[in-house]
């Protein structure tokens, strides 16, 4: 069984500039939530989305939003980039949709802001 | 403020040894634990978790034991191998409505296995 798949896994864009991060889901996963690590923050929520409904969020400006399709896959854009979006972004997949239910991550987006 | 918190940033054992990975939380209403193993380059690992209904829950080679009185959780790997070198994260979530897909992660600690 494929894991979560996350596209793609470098990016490096300039201030100012908007970026689309891309995020498949183990098969049959149908919550899908959002990650961002940096070696200050550590890894923090962002996002959650369950059934294309958004049904949790993080503590993150207005810039970062996502999305989810019907198909589970999901996508995280980030506009007007700032040098501190510089981290690693985790998708992670979990099949149930209650709380205490594991998640299951990709590999990640890393990306960096110049 | 640290809801989770990993005390120790790194800890070095011999193989074969017992390995014992802390972790405390300040939060009551955790109620769902979980430990996560990284590698470089990689995303967090799905290890083992627990509910607090239980005070240890069992895989393998690992166990995780919950103190809820002490809000405290640890991870047992025994023995430990080479290949267990790692950094790994504790994290909780809570039972509230608003908790779906968000769980709170400790900084992470370096776990080295020497041969």
């Amino acid at each position: 069984k494929a894991g979560v798949t996350q596209t793609p896994r470098y990016l490096i864009k300039t201030r100012g500039q908007q970026v689309t991060l891309s995020c498949s889901p183990i098969s049959g996963h149908r919550s899908v939530s959002w990650y961002q690590q940096t070696p200050g923050q550590g890894l923090q929520f962002l996002f959650e989305y369950f059934s294309e409904t958004q049904r949790n969020k993080g503590n993150f400006p207005g810039r970062f939003s996502g999305r989810q399709f019907s198909n589970s896959r999901s996508e995280m854009n980030v506009s007007t980039l700032e040098l501190g979006d510089s981290a690693l972004y985790l998708c992670a997949s979990s099949i149930q949709s209650s709380y205490n239910s594991p998640l299951h991550f990709g590999n990640g987006t890393r990306l960096t802001v110049t | 403020d640290q809801q989770v918190k990993q005390n120790s940033p790194s800890l070095s054992v011999q193989e074969g040894r017992i390995s014992i990975l802390n972790c405390d939380y300040t939060n009551s209403m955790f109620d769902y634990f979980l430990w996560y193993k990284k590698y470089p380059a990689e995303g967090p690992t799905f290890l083992i978790s627990i509910s607090s209904i239980k005070d240890k829950n069992e895989d393998g080679r690992f166990t995780v034991f919950l103190n809820k009185s002490a809000k405290h959780l640890s991870l047992h790997i025994v023995p430990s191998q080479p290949g267990d070198s790692a950094v790994y994260f504790c994290a909780a979530n809570d039972a509230g409505g608003t908790s779906y897909g968000k769980l709170t992660f400790g900084q992470g600690t370096i776990l080295t296995v020497h041969p």
